[in-house]
């Protein structure tokens, strides 16, 4: 059973780039969660795909968006970088229904630095 | 988090117990989650109460008032490596969507 992986592990950007993230969920799990995490912050919930739609968004701007791919995978998308975009991106998959229902599994995360 | 709690720091001696407190607004909010996330790595799943009262799981429990939007986990006999951030994480009404506190640092002391 693999675990849930993100890519990049790093990146720098400059402010107004855009970037993506990317997220393949543990084998089984259908659902996927994306979460910011500033420096001694609990992660904050950006939005969540379910069956490749969005299903649930926290409070954050438009120019975060996501896709959920046929495979359960995820890409997380920020445009028009600003600096407090400086973060933790975590991605979280989890599986809908049945035993262990919405127990998130993270991956690693990826650190994003906007200068 | 979204009106969610907990204290910033704690400090407690090896082998002893502590208990981390949690409240959170009670709408929307179904049963409650704990993870533990060591410095510079990702949140893990420690415990979900989904029904009010104690969930026992070896040195960790973890108890829930649903109507008193309370929580608090308990960690007896403390390790070193339980030092780490605790974070109380109220899934948002349909239990999918989870939402974090800011979480507690707990620092064990020889």
């Amino acid at each position: 059973e693999t675990g849930v992986t993100q890519s990049p592990t790093h990146l720098i950007k400059t402010r107004g780039q855009q970037v993506t993230l990317r997220c393949s969920s543990q084998s089984g799990h259908n659902t996927v969660s994306w979460y910011q995490q500033a420096l001694g912050q609990g992660p904050q919930f950006i939005f969540q795909y379910y069956r490749e739609e969005e299903n649930g968004r926290g409070n954050f701007p438009p120019r975060f968006s996501g896709l959920q791919f046929p495979n359960y995978s995820s890409e997380l998308n920020v445009n028009a970088l600003e600096l407090d975009d400086s973060a933790l991106y975590l991605c979280a998959s989890s599986l809908a229904g049945g035993e262990g229902a919405n127990v998130l599994t993270f991956g690693a995360g990826s650190r994003l630095t906007v200068l | 988090g979204q009106n969610i709690d907990q204290p910033t720091e704690m400090t407690a001696t090896e082998g002893a117990i502590v208990q981390i407190n949690c409240t959170y607004q009670t709408s929307g909010f179904n049963g409650l989650f704990w993870y533990q996330q060591h410095a510079g790595e990702a949140p893990t799943f420690l415990s979900y109460n989904v029904l009010d009262g104690l969930e026992e799981k070896g040195r960790f429990s973890s108890f829930l008032s649903r109507s008193k939007g309370y929580s608090y986990l308990l960690l007896k006999e403390l390790q070193m490596k339980d030092s780490a951030s605790y974070l109380c994480a109220p899934p948002l009404g349909s239990a999918s969507k989870i939402i974090f506190g800011s979480g507690t640092r707990l620092s064990i002391r020889p």
